[in-house]
């Protein structure tokens, strides 16, 4: 078990386009979450999953942000139509529902939209 | 709504010195509460994570207390060395999301 991943660690994309981002929890982990930061702020909550079921979304996500876990495993969060204020750090967090509600984040994916 | 508030949001101190870094939420009805590292340009670390029904913990050198009737929370951190330069987050938690502040950005000059 190596923790959180989360793949690319560095995205850079022209405004308009498609990008979309990997999360693998570590593996017993049932509960995945995606958060935003911007620079010089803490993380916000956008959505999460307990296994492939998605429980809630933030209003930060807009129609252009759509995230699955189609087999309760790994995640994937899709921003279509990217804009400059999408520019952030996307960060994936995993627990177990029943454990001890620490949340393990990944190290982030920055993306920078020109 | 809950907020959560971070004060000072920088600070610089010598090493060697115990300094104590503030956390306050607005909303007493939490679940629990957790302390974040975090490395410039990195993910987060977990320090300490304080229960609702707890009043503190403690790991190394870091002792975190909470106060949930004040809405408060302090991390206090001994003999500071210059790793320990970083920004600390508090993240207030409900059932399953957390709430974060804006961090304090903390340097410790060797």
């Amino acid at each position: 078990d190596t923790g959180v991943s989360q793949n690319p660690r560095h995205k850079i994309t022209k405004r308009g386009q498609n990008v979309t981002f990997r999360c693998d929890p570590i593996s017993e982990h049932n509960r995945l979450y995606w958060y935003r930061q911007t620079l010089g702020q803490g993380p916000e909550f956008l959505t999460y999953f307990q296994n492939e079921a998605q429980l809630e979304k933030s209003r930060l996500l807009s129609d252009r942000f759509s995230a699955e876990r189609p087999k309760g495993s790994f995640s994937t969060l899709e921003i279509q139509r990217t804009e400059q204020g999408d520019s952030a750090m996307y960060l994936c967090a995993s627990n177990h529902r029943g454990g001890t509600d620490t949340q393990y984040f990944g190290p982030g994916t920055r993306l920078t939209v020109l | 709504k809950q907020e959560v508030t971070q004060i000072p949001a920088a600070l610089s101190v010598p090493e060697g010195e115990n300094l104590v870094l503030n956390c306050s939420f607005t909303d007493s009805a939490i679940y629990n509460l957790q302390w974040f590292r975090q490395d410039p340009g990195k993910g987060l670390t977990s320090l300490l994570l304080i229960q609702s029904s707890q009043r503190e913990q403690t790991s190394g050198r870091l002792n975190a207390s909470l106060d949930k009737s004040s809405g408060r929370s302090t991390l206090y951190i001994a003999a500071s060395q210059p790793g320990d330069s970083a920004t600390y987050l508090c993240a207030v938690g409900g059932t399953y999301k957390y709430i974060f502040g804006t961090g304090t950005r903390l340097k410790v000059l060797a």
